[in-house]
């Protein structure tokens, strides 16, 4: 089926470990973001990408780094996790076109120790 | 960069009353605007959209209703019911850019 995949669901795991937050859809969008939510709080886009090889950082600054080496996966990365990282994250994408909406995937919640 | 702001931040209605609400924007240059309702600890699901050459759109018990001029574009729920309540976000987006989420409006539906 169609969909925008994140794994895991959930995460907990120790300060100063490496992370990384897997996203792929299986809809052939060249358009991805990945945004911050505290449960039921303001999204706040901290990457995007409109396609292999492009990345961009987004509104809210963000200690993570993001990579499209293919089309279907934008995986996020944290280097190096702390508390402050706790939070939500969701992973969205769309098709070319100013009329595709944008879809969700279930998010990663992600808990640092 | 845009900047929408959503009001209210919290409502409650008593099941079958009907709940508003509204999000303003300044950029002229916005020609899409979407709803999202957020469900708790579930992804955010796309219910309506419209776009800047429509007025007013409907699906069933929702509508959203648009003013360019004003710049403001509103979400109206009737018949409100108990799996109405969830978070719901108003976005929109100018040609090739960005969505810009408003703040969310948490909506409650007693019965």
């Amino acid at each position: 089926e169609a969909d925008i995949y994140q794994t895991p669901r959930y995460l907990v795991i120790g300060t100063g470990k490496k992370i990384t937050l897997e996203c792929s859809q299986t809809m052939g969008h060249d358009k991805m973001y990945w945004y911050q939510q505290d449960p039921g709080m303001e999204l706040h886009l901290i990457h995007y990408s409109y396609g292999v090889n492009s990345t961009e950082k987004g509104d809210l600054s963000s200690e993570s780094t993001v990579s499209r080496i293919r089309t279907e996966h934008f995986p996020l990365t944290l280097e190096s996790a702390r508390p402050s990282h706790t939070s939500q994250y969701l992973c969205a994408s769309r098709g070319q076109g100013d009329n595709q909406p944008q879809h969700f995937g279930d998010g990663t919640r992600l808990s640092i120790l | 960069g845009e900047n929408v702001e959503q009001h209210p931040s919290t409502l409650s209605v008593q099941e079958g009353d009907s709940a508003v609400i509204k999000c303003t924007y300044s950029d002229s240059a916005s020609n899409y605007f979407p709803w999202y309702k957020q469900e708790l600890g579930k992804r955010p699901q796309l219910i309506i959209d419209i776009r800047s050459n429509v007025g007013e759109k409907k699906d069933q018990r929702i509508a959203v209703t648009l003013n360019k001029t004003a710049k403001h574009f509103s979400l109206h729920i009737t018949e409100t019911q108990p799996e109405d309540s969830a978070v719901y976000f108003c976005a929109l987006r100018a040609a090739g850019n960005k969505l810009t989420f408003g703040g969310g409006t948490r909506v409650l539906v007693k019965p």
